[in-house]
């Protein structure tokens, strides 16, 4: 079946400093994949997307590639700030209808963005 | 505001016993999905409708599960003869199909459970 694993965490950096949060995938078919982000006391809100292989998909400064040759989704950002304190969600989706149409979701990385 | 609902937003319920959570989908989206969090985990897909047909459930919904979305707007999940193993916190998201394979869905606050 699908799978989407994530680094553990949690992970604790210095504010300003360079982020990547490494997410790689199994799938079947041809997922489209989603970085998801839920800060604390908040609900699961899209961060970004991508849905074909070599798509970024950006936002709030943060960027990801979607790399089919090796399977994987990282999650980057330059220079975190102590607002992206959170915890970080990889998840795929199936196109085919095969299968269920939820999403698949990684385990979470916490981060932690020390000021 | 226009977001997911869900209610209640906790429930301490005793092993046995019945619960039922509801789950309001954004206003035009036809699509509603049910997963379930429990502590350290990425949410797990449960179910989800199309409208109000139930197009998929995985096999975590156990025969104790059901769930509904009557005239395809808002929905209900209930667990029969609840087990402390059912504690967890159960999410709600809706989206558009037709935003095709990439649709973004929108998640509620979810729904935290206690059995005892």
């Amino acid at each position: 079946g699908d799978s989407v694993t994530q680094m553990e965490g949690p992970v604790t950096l210095s504010e300003e400093a360079f982020l990547t949060i490494n997410c790689t995938y199994t799938a079947t078919g041809y997922p489209s994949l989603f970085w998801y982000v839920q800060y604390p006391g908040e609900g699961l809100q899209l961060l970004l997307k991508a849905t074909k292989a070599d798509d970024k998909g950006s936002n709030k400064g943060f960027e990801a590639t979607y790399r089919k040759e090796t399977t994987s989704f990282h999650l980057e950002k330059g220079s975190v700030q102590v607002s992206d304190s959170a915890v970080y969600f990889c998840a795929l989706k199936e196109r085919s209808g095969g299968g269920a149409d939820g999403l698949t979701f990684g385990k979470g990385t916490h981060l932690i963005i020390q000021p | 505001d226009t977001g997911v609902s869900q209610n209640p937003r906790h429930k301490i319920t005793k092993r046995g016993q019945n619960v039922t959570f509801r789950c309001d989908p954004i206003s035009e989206h036809n699509r509603l999905y049910w997963y379930r969090q429990t502590l350290g985990q990425g949410p797990e897909f449960l179910t989800y409708f199309q409208n109000e047909a139930q197009l998929e459930k995985s096999r975590l919904l156990s025969d104790r599960f059901s769930a509904e979305r009557p005239k395809g707007s808002f929905s209900t999940l209930e667990i029969q003869r609840t087990e402390q193993g059912d504690s967890a916190m159960y999410l709600c998201a809706s989206s558009l199909s037709s935003e095709g394979f990439g649709e973004t869905q929108y998640f509620g606050p979810g729904t935290r459970l206690l059995v005892l």
